[in-house]
């Protein structure tokens, strides 16, 4: 069974403290790791969508990595308007279903 | 704004009776996806709808029905409700089927009292 493993489980950091959230994943024959970021009472919002080992994306202060078993996603010098909860998902094999780690929430102090 | 939109954002009923909830995917997204938000379990996925039609299916209970409508928007029916019902119930759409990025909607809030 697809598995996701996110940690850790809450981080909290002060603004301009760099960090990275851990997305470890057991899948059957990947299709694309997805990273998203959820607002409290919010839907998930897109982040990035990493589909080879050895890729990298960017946006702002957030970059993505994959390796054949687990995702990265650095944060650099956070603002406290980056605190949310991120969540990683994969789709595998021929599944039509995301499946989702619990989430990191990160809060960044001023 | 993601595009998606799903009504009504909150919803409170009592054990036993039937709700539904309704999507209206962004222009143009053919797939609808909608998956249950609770504290425990996380994101799971329910059921997939592309172009009218049903594709796949999750963890979605018996009493727990959908449809895809011509117009494209979709409706999440739940029936004979009980508390572990209450949960956020999230639509997500995307362009085609075969899965790229989906874009969530505001959710329904649901709770069962």
């Amino acid at each position: 069974e697809d598995q996701v493993t996110q940690s850790p489980e809450a981080l909290r950091l002060q603004e301009g403290e760099s960090s990275s959230l851990n997305c470890s994943y057991t899948v059957s024959g990947l299709r694309g790791l997805f990273w998203y970021r959820q607002d409290p009472g919010k839907g998930p919002e897109f982040l990035f969508t990493l589909y080879s080992a050895g890729e990298e994306k960017e946006k702002e202060r957030l970059k993505a990595t994959l390796t054949k078993k687990e995702s990265f996603l650095h944060i650099t010098a956070p603002k406290p308007e980056d605190s949310a909860t991120y969540l990683c998902a994969v789709q595998a094999g021929r599944s039509e279903k995301l499946v989702f780690g619990k989430g990191t929430k990160l809060t960044v102090n001023p | 704004d993601s595009g998606v939109t799903q009504t009504p954002k909150h919803l409170i009923t009592a054990t036993g009776q039937r709700v539904t909830l309704r999507c209206s995917p962004r222009s143009g997204d053919l797939s609808v996806y909608w998956y249950q938000q609770s504290l425990d379990q996380g994101l799971q996925f329910l059921i997939h709808y592309y172009n009218g039609e049903e594709r796949a299916k999750g963890n979605i209970l018996e009493r727990f029905s959908a449809q895809q409508f011509p117009d494209l928007h979709s409706e999440l029916n739940l029936s004979s409700l009980e508390l572990g019902d209450s949960a956020l119930y999230f639509c997500a759409s995307s362009v085609r089927a075969g899965y790229t990025e989906a874009f969530f909607g505001q959710g329904t809030r649901l709770t069962v009292v």
